[in-house]
C-alpha cells in the first residue's frame, strides 16, 4: 500500500514551459486536491477533486490546470512556468471532507 | 472564504514543558479542525482533528480544544521532547464544500 505518490521529487524549470506534475493514490479515495507550500504562507489550495470528472478551484488556481479521469491520478499541469511558481507542491487524498488528508513527498519545483 | 490566523509563528521551549498553538478562523459555518505536524522536508502529517460538535479532545500528550462561540481552537502538547520539534500547522473547513484552508504554521523547537 504505497498511500499517495508524486513524480518528480524535483524540477528545475525555465521560464516558459510547460510541465505536469504526477500523483496518485492507491486507497480508493474520492478526494483528492493540490497544495503549494511557500515560506511562512503555510498550504495553499490550487485546485481540488471530489470524484472522477470533477474539478473545482482553490485559494490559488491561476497558471495551473488538473483533470480527473480516474479515481487514482490527479495531475497538476503548469501551462507557462514563471518564477513565481517556484514552490513545493504537495498532493493529497482523503476519503471525505471531514477526514485525515494524506499527503505526497512533495515536489520542490524551481522556475529560472 | 476561510480565513485562519495562528499563532506564535515560532515558539521555542524547554524539553518537559508544555507548548500551546492557537488558532482563529473567521467561517462560522466551518465545522471540521485538523492539525497537522511537518517535520523538516517531509510531508505534512495529522497528528489529531476534532469536530463542531466536541469541545475536546486527546491522545496521550496532545489535546485540542474548541470554541465555537469565539471560533479559535488551541492545540496543547504536554510533557515536550525533542522529537516534537516541526512545524504545526492548524487548518479549517465546512466539510460540505470540501476547501480545507491551512494556517502559516509554527516552528516548535524543543530544547533539550
Amino acid at each position: 500500500n504505497a498511500g499517495v505518490t508524486q513524480t518528480p521529487k524535483f524540477q528545475v524549470l525555465k521560464t516558459g514551459q510547460s510541465m505536469t506534475l504526477q500523483c496518485a493514490q492507491d486507497m480508493n479515495h474520492e478526494y483528492m486536491s493540490w497544495y503549494r507550500q511557500d515560506p511562512g504562507m503555510g498550504l495553499r489550495l490550487i485546485h481540488y477533486s471530489v470524484g472522477a470528472g470533477i474539478t473545482d478551484q482553490g485559494e490559488v488556481p491561476n497558471g495551473y490546470n488538473v483533470s480527473r479521469s480516474t479515481t487514482e491520478d490527479f495531475p497538476l499541469r503548469l501551462l507557462s512556468a514563471a518564477p513565481s511558481q517556484t514552490s513545493v507542491y504537495f498532493c493529497a487524498s482523503n476519503r471525505d471532507p471531514n477526514t485525515e488528508a494524506f499527503f505526497g513527498q512533495g515536489t520542490r519545483l524551481t522556475v529560472v | 472564504g476561510e480565513n485562519v490566523e495562528q499563532h506564535p509563528s515560532t515558539l521555542s521551549v524547554q524539553e518537559g514543558d508544555s507548548a500551546v498553538i492557537k488558532c482563529t478562523y473567521s467561517d462560522s459555518a466551518s465545522n471540521y479542525f485538523p492539525w497537522y505536524k511537518q517535520e523538516l522536508g517531509k510531508r505534512p502529517q495529522l497528528i489529531i482533528d476534532i469536530r463542531s460538535n466536541v469541545g475536546e479532545k486527546k491522545d496521550q500528550r496532545i489535546a485540542v480544544t474548541l470554541n465555537k462561540t469565539a471560533k479559535h481552537f488551541s492545540l496543547h502538547i504536554t510533557e515536550t521532547q525533542p522529537e516534537d520539534s516541526a512545524v504545526y500547522f492548524c487548518a479549517a473547513s465546512r466539510g460540505s464544500n470540501y476547501k480545507l484552508t491551512f494556517g502559516k504554521g509554527t516552528l516548535l523547537t524543543v530544547n533539550p
